[in-house]
Formats: structure tokens, C-alpha cells, sequence
């Protein structure tokens, strides 16, 4: 069954450095969604892309986050400066094309630490 | 703004009880509703969604929900929870149009002993 990739898994960095999540979506779908999600609370979109397009961003807190998805395949999400904030679970999730008619199929996320 | 609202963060049952975990959601137009459930250390994966049609939607692993529309509920059961549900639980609702994100609830973690 085709998966979501996301790397790191885990990820322990210092306030103030920069950090960076890749994620692969599954092959052929059109749609890719970071999530955030903090410890006992549901995840939150932070940006949504539709091939290479950026649909929503409105929930990314643009001064020190970042993504990109250059090809409208894999994507990644940067960091910088990191705060102890940010620490929390980056999910990467993928769906065919724009909910609505279809499920996000989610991948195992990276657990980021900030110190 | 759309908004999900889950009753219980937490709830513990006995093997073989039954389940219902409550589900609400504001927002006035057709929408589209999920849950999604966590096993310890997986990732999220769906149990059911409704979009249109019968309001009782069966899912995986003996799950159902059905959308009560005057009510804004999408509410979650299982007739016999097994130690295997322990998991967290998620309810997620979009707008009925492509291109719109997921919103979730902030989940329900249900514990189950054998």
C-alpha cells in the first residue's frame, strides 16, 4: 500500500537554529498538507499546496516558516530561527485532489524538540 | 470560521462496553465529516466519512457515526469496544468544495482494559 514519507522522524535542536521536514507524498496525488500538532491537541493545517501551488498559508507563521514544493511532488518545510514553541509533531498528508471528494491519507510525522 | 468541538478528552471503558464519542461542529453550509483514529505509535488513518446520503456511516473495525444535521453532530460508536480500540480519536470536518482543508477537533483518547 502506498504511503506518505516524511523524514526525520525525530528531530532535537537548540533554539535559534534552523530545521527542516521533507515529505513524499503519495504517487500521483496533486494535494500536500503540513499539519502541526501539539501534544493533546488535533492538528492544525499550516499550509496547503495544489501541485506547486500554495492554497492556503493563512495558519504558517510566515516570519520563521517556510514551504515549498518546487516539482508539485515532494515538499519541504523549514524552521528558522526554530523557538521552544515550535516543538510538536509535523504531520505531512496527501489526497488525490482537494477534500471534498476524497480522504487525506497522513504519514508518521516528525516529532521536532526544540531545547 | 469552521470549528470542531469533542466532548470528552478522555474516556476509559471495560472491555465489551459500549461507545459513543460526541462530535459537534459549527459551520452553516454542506460539509464534509471524518474521523480519523491514532493507534500508539501509527500514524493517523481514517475510520469513516460522510458526504452525503445515509446519515449512519459505517467504518472500519465495527465503527459507526451518524450525521444528525439539525444537531451539527457527527457522533462516533461502537456497540463493543475491544482492549485493540485504545487509541486517540479524531473528528475532522471540511467544507463541501474542493480545495479546503481539514479542520480536526482537538481528539478524544480512549482507553480500553481488559
Amino acid at each position: 500500500e502506498a504511503e506518505v514519507a516524511q523524514s526525520p522522524r525525530y528531530k532535537i535542536t537548540e533554539k535559534s537554529q534552523a530545521v527542516a521536514f521533507w515529505c513524499d507524498p503519495i504517487s500521483g496525488h496533486a494535494t500536500l498538507y503540513w499539519y502541526r500538532q501539539i501534544l493533546g491537541q488535533g492538528p492544525e493545517l499550516l499550509v496547503q499546496f495544489q501541485d506547486e501551488s500554495v492554497v492556503d498559508d493563512s495558519q504558517l507563521p510566515k516570519d520563521r516558516f517556510s514551504a515549498e514544493r518546487l516539482k508539485g511532488v515532494d515538499s519541504t518545510l523549514k524552521i528558522q530561527p526554530a523557538e521552544l514553541g515550535d516543538s510538536a509533531m509535523y504531520l505531512c498528508a496527501s489526497s488525490l485532489i482537494g477534500l471534498g471528494t476524497g480522504e487525506l491519507f497522513f504519514g508518521e510525522g516528525s516529532r521536532l524538540t526544540v531545547l | 470560521a469552521q470549528s470542531v468541538s469533542q466532548h470528552n478528552h478522555h474516556v476509559i471503558l471495560s472491555e465489551a462496553a459500549s461507545l459513543e464519542l460526541g462530535c459537534n461542529y459549527s459551520y452553516g453550509g454542506t460539509v464534509n465529516l471524518f474521523w480519523y483514529v491514532q493507534y500508539p505509535g501509527q500514524h493517523l488513518q481514517l475510520l469513516l466519512k460522510y458526504f452525503s446520503g445515509d446519515p449512519l456511516v459505517k467504518g472500519i473495525k465495527g465503527f459507526e457515526a451518524e450525521f444528525i444535521k439539525s444537531k451539527f453532530s457527527f457522533n462516533l460508536r461502537k456497540p463493543s469496544v475491544q482492549w485493540s480500540d485504545t487509541a486517540e480519536y479524531f473528528c475532522a470536518v471540511t467544507k463541501n468544495q474542493a480545495g479546503t482543508a481539514l479542520i480536526f477537533g482537538k481528539g478524544t483518547t480512549l482507553s480500553v482494559s481488559s
